[in-house]
């Protein structure tokens, strides 16, 4: 299995400070895509990003961004300046694309302190 | 658009009774769909992948008897757990592939939580 890894199990930081969240991944495909999602308490899935294998440019959306490095076999996604309405569980995944289901990492429970 | 809808959204149920989750793309339609378990606390499982018109592909581990997948149209795909016991109880999320612009992508239902007394 290709799998995708987040070793951070939790993390936990006061409101404003900026955090990152790791996401390696396995791959023997030449094409492939990686996402993250948002997982709030009520359990709904956030679409927050996709990038398909080719495209190493890094992105920024708002507070969000994601640094794509195909050397590492890394995907991390950065909040700067925390808010408490970003906690919840994220998780990264990757797919080989078309009738490909996804492969999610195991998550990470974000907590962002008042 | 490119919703995904699910019912219903919680459901509880006996012991050894079958429940039939359904997932219905609402605006789109999605020739493929798929089906993925969460336990508490824990990552998304992909469960099996659901063509229209042909018998669901399921991952190593699931049971196909178990876990009974129909996608007859291609804006509806259920899944019915069957002689469900407290082991299955567990959080199905399905997505549906759909057009994202030029780009295929999956869109997730909300997800229904199943509770085996």
């Amino acid at each position: 299995a290709q799998k995708v890894t987040q070793a951070q199990t939790e993390i936990s930081v006061v409101e404003k400070e900026d955090v990152t969240l790791d996401c390696v991944y396995e791959t023997r495909d030449t094409t492939y895509y990686l996402f993250w999602y948002k997982q709030p308490p009520s359990g709904e899935l956030v679409f927050l990003i996709r990038r398909n294998s080719f495209d190493e440019q890094n992105e920024i959306s708002g507070r969000y961004s994601w640094n794509f490095q195909k050397s590492t076999s890394s995907f991390n996604f950065t909040i700067t300046a925390s808010q408490v309405v970003d906690s919840a569980v994220y998780f990264c995944a990757r797919s080989g694309g078309g009738a490909d289901g996804l492969t999610f990492g195991k998550g990470t429970h974000l907590i962002i302190q008042p | 658009g490119a919703v995904v809808s699910q019912h219903p959204s919680r459901v509880i149920c006996k012991s050894g009774t079958s429940v039939k989750i359904e997932c219905r793309s609402l605006d789109f339609q999605a020739t493929t769909m798929f089906w993925y378990r969460q336990f508490p606390k824990k990552s998304l499982m992909l469960m099996a992948t659901s063509n229209e018109g042909s018998k669901a592909t399921y991952e190593q581990g699931v049971e196909k008897d178990k876990f009974l997948i129909n996608h007859a149209s291609l804006t509806l795909s259920t899944l019915t757990v069957t002689s469900a016991h407290p082991e299955d109880s567990s959080f199905y999320i399905c997505s549906a592939n759909g057009l994202a612009g030029a780009h295929n992508e999956q869109f997730f239902g909300p997800g229904t939580r199943l509770t085996v007394l």
